[in-house]
């Protein structure tokens, strides 16, 4: 089974300036998450999908990202215009949604995630 | 509101030695606990989790974590280290929800640990 996949895995870019990651998760899981994971720190949710509806985005800075889930399946992140403190790791995150028999208990599968540095 | 609480953000053990590496959650209602190892330049990758059935949860490569909730702990242990278990380990928490589905998945800071021969 393949895993969550990512890209690009590395983005350096000027302040100011934007740019945009993408996600293609697990073939099958309905929920959808964006998480920023700054250096030395867990990470932070950003957005979460449940098929292409948005669940949960409260700590999505509104003003310069922005996210999509077209046709419930890939996702892309968009950062415009970017500022030094975006500096992080993008990880995304997928799960089955629900629960029931046969479903793992909030269980998240994670990509490999996207570093971002801002100049 | 629930909270994770990671106690040590760096941990040095020798190579073979006990690891010992603490979790402490704040949660109003029963929780369902994580741990997540993170290797260099990867994603994470989850080693347990605790879902309300046995207390002792026994994951990959040797790791297991009790969870206590008299002490609202979680802490992550092995027996024995070995330098592959280098690596960034984060504690997260979350909750089943009424409505279907879980909260979201909330992680501590991480404990880095480094193991030496």
């Amino acid at each position: 089974e393949a895993g969550v996949a990512q890209s690009p895995r590395y983005k350096i870019i000027e302040k100011r300036q934007s740019v945009a990651f993408w996600c293609n998760p697990i073939s099958g899981h309905a929920t959808l998450y964006w998480y920023q994971q700054i250096l030395g720190q867990g990470p932070k949710l950003l957005i979460q999908f449940q098929n292409n509806g948005v669940v949960d985005d409260s700590q999505l800075p509104k003003d310069r990202f922005s996210a999509e889930r077209l046709k419930g399946v890939d996702s892309t992140l968009k950062i415009q215009p970017a500022k030094l403190e975006d500096s992080a790791v993008y990880l995304c995150a997928s799960s089955l949604a629900g629960r029931g028999r046969g479903r793992i208990s909030g269980e998240l599968f994670f990509g490999e995630g996207s570093r971002l540095t801002v100049l | 509101a629930q909270s994770v609480t990671q106690l040590g953000s760096h941990v040095s053990v020798s190579e073979g030695a006990l690891v010992l590496l603490r979790c402490n959650y704040s949660s109003s209602v029963p929780p369902y606990l994580f741990w997540y190892v993170q290797y260099p330049n990867q994603g994470l990758q989850l080693l347990l989790k605790y879902t309300s059935a046995a207390t002792l949860v026994k994951g990959i490569n040797g790791f297991e974590a009790e969870f206590k909730k008299s002490e609202t702990s979680f802490h992550l242990t092995k027996p024995s280290a070995h330098m592959s278990d280098a690596a960034e380990y984060f504690c997260a928490v979350t909750r089943p929800l009424i409505s279907g589905g879980y909260n979201k998945l909330i992680f501590g800071a991480g404990t880095r640990l480094a193991v030496h021969p």
